[in-house]
């Protein structure tokens, strides 16, 4: 059974680093493509950042600048740091596994595990 | 605004049929991306509903389905049951400059 739990401050400073952790059990982190996706308040869902096996990536072009995504395959876990975070920052912040059918095409990815979800806040 | 259009709310007595719609354009939907659906139940993370425009993940109830037609996509659920009370979201990808994975911005479904 696969189970993502993502980990970090729940507060953060305008100006400064987000910083996130999702921990991954029952698959390798390291045989899938994983995400970031985010929700604010009240709001829908939006695309951050995928982290793929090779451990190239790709970013939302809104947040391409100030974002970083990362795997640590020792501890099966894999990161997410947003810089220059703002009010507008502020939101549910989830980690997800990538799946996609044997053609391995893009354009059929989809988000077939998450986890529970953390709520960053943004505020001095 | 969403890149990907849906009704803010639709609702339905239980027992009845409701669909929800997903908009999108000939840079997502229409250049024939797959289209998924997520449920999220009140307090809860997304789960994956419909994958790749029509297939269900295993345990998901056959009173849902999905499907595509030009630029859009639907949600079809069947035998409403107060259970499904929830908001729907759709999800594919868009190749236009942004060229990012997008979501609707949600329909609250509502059990009368």
């Amino acid at each position: 059974q696969v189970q993502l739990q993502e980990s970090g401050p729940g507060l953060v400073k305008p100006s400064e680093t987000l910083s996130l952790t999702c921990t991954v059990s029952g698959a390798s982190i390291s045989s899938y493509y994983w995400s970031w996706i985010r929700q604010p308040p009240g709001k829908g869902l939006e695309w951050i950042a995928n982290i793929y096996d090779n451990g190239s990536t790709k970013h939302n072009p809104s947040v391409k600048s100030r974002v970083t995504i990362s795997a640590d395959t020792s501890k099966n876990q894999f990161s997410l740091k947003l810089s220059s975070v703002t009010a507008a920052d502020t939101a549910v912040y989830y980690c997800a596994r990538v799946s996609v059918d044997s053609s391995g095409w893009y354009g059929a990815f989809y988000f077939d595990h998450w986890g529970q979800g953390t709520l960053v806040t943004v505020s001095s | 605004q969403s890149v990907l259009t849906q009704p803010p709310s639709v609702s339905g007595a239980p027992g009845q049929r409701v669909t929800i719609s997903c908009t999108g354009s000939s840079s997502n939907i229409g250049a024939d991306y797959h289209v998924h659906w997520y449920q999220q139940l009140p307090g809860t993370a997304p789960k994956l509903l419909i994958y790749g425009d029509t297939n269900r993940p295993s345990g998901v109830p056959d009173r849902f389905s999905g499907s595509k037609s030009g630029t859009s996509a639907s949600l079809a659920i069947t035998g409403l049951q107060a259970e499904d009370e929830a908001y729907y979201f759709c999800q594919s990808y868009d190749n236009s400059l942004s060229a990012t994975w997008v979501f609707g911005g949600g329909t609250k479904l509502t059990v009368l």
